[in-house]
């Protein structure tokens, strides 16, 4: 069956260090693959999208690379801040359709 | 542009009674999607309305039912509500879903049922 993996465990990090974000899927093939961020009590904020034939996409302190052989994603936040600090979900197309399916996140906790 | 809008955002049920959960999609966007958010199972795919017609589901029972109207707005409803409906419920509304298009979310600020 298909599944994904994000880290269950919360990553904590000094601030201005790199934060990366692990999310692993098996049994997909998908067309992209996104990153959302969410804050406790709130909706899931879209942040990158990735195409199946792009290898690494960057948003101003953002970097996401996407490995189809390894079928791993890595979500790169560089120059780490407290407000960083959330749940970072991936997403995933499944079932034949465009409707992305979420792994259930990583909680990522930037100290000052 | 507004924001998607999700009303009420908290809800106080009893078990067996019904609920109807609101949406207001971002101005252009077709396709609407909700989510049921739990600490268990995460986030989980209901189903997703384009143009007034179910065109997506999850794997959910036929308690949970949703409709589109012709503005795009999104109802989502619960019959014979249980103690495990007790959750986060979220929608989402994206862009014209054609081919090309990817299908990003924008999520609304949910709704918090509590079914007791």
């Amino acid at each position: 069956s298909q599944k994904i993996e994000q880290n269950s465990e919360a990553l904590n990090i000094q601030e201005g260090k790199t934060a990366t974000l692990t999310c692993n899927y098996t049994n997909y093939s998908p067309a992209y693959l996104q990153w959302y961020r969410q804050d406790p009590g709130r909706g899931p904020v879209f942040l990158l999208l990735i195409r199946e034939n792009e290898k690494e996409k960057r948003k101003e302190r953002l970097k996401v690379t996407f490995d189809t052989t390894l079928k791993q994603s890595l979500f790169h936040i560089t120059a780490s801040q407290p407000a960083d600090s959330a749940t970072y979900l991936c997403a995933l197309p499944s079932g034949g359709s465009y409707i992305p399916t979420f792994g259930r996140g990583t909680s990522l906790i930037v100290h000052p | 542009k507004a924001g998607v809008t999700q009303t009420p955002r908290y809800l106080i049920k009893t078990r067996g009674q019904q609920v109807t959960l609101s949406c207001s999609p971002i101005s252009g966007h077709r396709s609407v999607s909700w989510y049921q958010q739990t600490p268990g199972q995460g986030l989980q795919f209901l189903f997703e309305y384009f143009s007034e017609t179910q065109r997506n589901k999850g794997n959910f029972p036929g308690r949970f039912s949703g409709r589109q109207f012709s503005n795009s707005r999104s109802e989502m409803n619960v019959s014979t509500l249980e103690l495990g409906d007790s959750a986060l419920y979220l929608c989402a509304s994206s862009p014209l879903g054609d081919s090309g298009s990817f299908y990003e979310q924008y999520f609304g600020p949910g709704t918090r049922l509590t079914v007791t």
